[in-house]
């Protein structure tokens, strides 16, 4: 069965300094592996999707991630924090071969970024 | 605008009594689903719909009911709430099934309090 684990429910770094979160999956299948972010009080928003083609994905505002296989990270970073970049950030695993749009969510990590 | 539009956002309530938390997108989508968010779980799927008449239950289904009569509409019933209840509903529609090609979209989520 597919799971999602996110180390670290709370990250704090300073503007400027490199963020990295992390997440390990395991799964059966390949996977798609999703990062989502949720602003305050808004729904979450698609960061990047890896769908098995290149392994570091870029995403929307700066972020990226890599899939390893041989480690089932897909860890996401940022090379210089901003305060707009304080949320709560979700990995997500697709549950079943791309057959069916069924998520599996990690609990999450909320990101503080300090001055 | 593309959106995934919940109401209401904020929802006191007492135990037992009935309610309906509305969903509805305007993009057309196949795919729709509801979640709730609990700290320290992230997000567990509630259930989910492949089109027009067709529901399956996802994760975590108990106390819960759908209805998915037209394909904009996909609203949230609690026939008898309980505080166990009590929870952060978002509703998510993507174009089809497939988590590769179909990222989700989320509402703005509702906040569930049932005392």
């Amino acid at each position: 069965a597919q799971s999602v684990t996110q180390l670290g429910s709370h990250v704090s770094v300073s503007e400027g300094a490199l963020v990295l979160l992390r997440c390990n999956y395991s799964s059966s299948v390949p996977p798609y592996l999703f990062w989502y972010v949720q602003y305050p009080n808004q729904g979450l928003q698609l960061l990047l999707k890896y769908t098995s083609a290149a392994t570091l994905v870029k995403g929307i505002n700066g972020f990226e991630a890599e899939f390893k296989k041989s480690e089932t990270s897909f860890h996401l970073t940022k090379p210089s924090a901003h305060m707009s970049d304080a949320a709560e950030y979700f990995c997500a695993v697709s549950k079943g071969s791309g057959g069916y749009n069924k998520l599996i969510f990690g609990a999450g990590t909320r990101l503080a970024v300090h001055p | 605008e593309a959106q995934v539009t919940q109401n209401p956002r904020y929802l006191i309530t007492v135990t037992g009594k009935k309610l309906t938390v509305t969903c509805s997108q305007n993009m057309n989508h196949e795919y729709m689903s509801w979640y709730r968010q609990d700290p320290g779980l992230g997000l567990r799927q509630i259930y989910y719909s492949m089109n027009v008449e067709v529901t399956d239950k996802g994760d975590v289904p108990e106390g819960y009911k759908v209805s998915r009569k037209e394909k904009r509409n996909f609203p949230l019933i609690l026939e008898s709430p309980s505080p166990n209840q009590t929870s952060l509903y978002f509703c998510a529609s993507s174009l089809r099934q497939g988590a590769g090609s179909s990222p989700l979209h989320f509402g703005n989520g509702t906040r569930l309090t049932v005392t």
